[in-house]
């Protein structure tokens, strides 16, 4: 498999600050990382998809400025909350293609904006 | 309509009891097949992972797919507390694709 860690594990900021969020594959050097955000009792969405050395690629309505995904080396891809606001509140959480091509998750970052 | 549809629950067994969980589907392009649990606030966690239809046993899971019917299931023997969570069930076209997920049953096996 892949053992995915995130840092940081709960973050709080003001409205208007930048929040970054890192997503670190252990044990496994992926060529492929997701980024979801999941609002409560909600499935998880897909924002975008990291790919080592290009551009992101964002889902239909994620806004690319806003969520600046950077993925410079195979065992970390980061995303960037610019100017946050209070609706930018919820769990992101990473992925990683792993092994046989099977997608295993980090544990999470909940991002709370006051 | 969407691509998996998964029913919210919550489902409710006492301990012991089998929990029986499904999916459908319908986009027929759709060749892996997945189950996720998810503790609250926690990352998901990958339970069993199959292709194509057929049946794939690991413990007390196993895990279903009948593409005819476009239909996963999973089922879970002797429950226990600790599976109280959500159950995700995810597809994708190809190995390494992004994933559809339902939209997650929670469980809870009261002791």
């Amino acid at each position: 498999g892949a053992v995915v860690s995130q840092h940081p594990s709960w973050v709080i900021c003001k409205s208007g600050t930048s929040v970054k969020i890192e997503c670190r594959s252990l044990d496994f050097q992926a060529t492929t990382m997701f980024w979801y955000r999941q609002f409560p009792k909600q499935s998880l969405m897909l924002m975008a998809t990291s790919n080592e050395g290009s551009k992101a690629t964002y889902e239909q309505g994620v806004e690319k400025d806003k969520f600046l995904i950077n993925h410079a080396s195979l065992t970390l891809s980061t995303l960037t909350v610019t100017s946050a606001h209070p609706e930018d509140s919820s769990f992101y959480i990473c992925s990683v293609v792993g092994n046989r091509d099977i997608e295993f998750f980090g544990p999470g970052t909940r991002l709370t904006v006051l | 309509q969407k691509e998996v549809e998964q029913d919210p629950g919550p489902l409710s067994v006492p301990e012991g009891a089998i929990v029986s969980l499904n999916c459908t589907y319908s986009n027929s392009a759709f060749q892996y097949f997945m189950w996720y649990r998810q503790y609250s606030r926690k990352g998901p966690e990958l339970l069993m992972y199959t292709y194509s239809s057929g049946n794939k046993e690991d413990g007390r899971f196993t895990a279903q797919v009948d593409k005819s019917s476009k239909y996963i299931s999973l089922f879970i023997r002797d429950s226990q507390p600790s599976d109280s969570a959500t159950y995700l069930c995810a597809s994708n076209k190809a190995a390494g694709n992004k994933l559809t997920f339902g939209g997650g049953t929670r469980v809870l096996v009261k002791p």
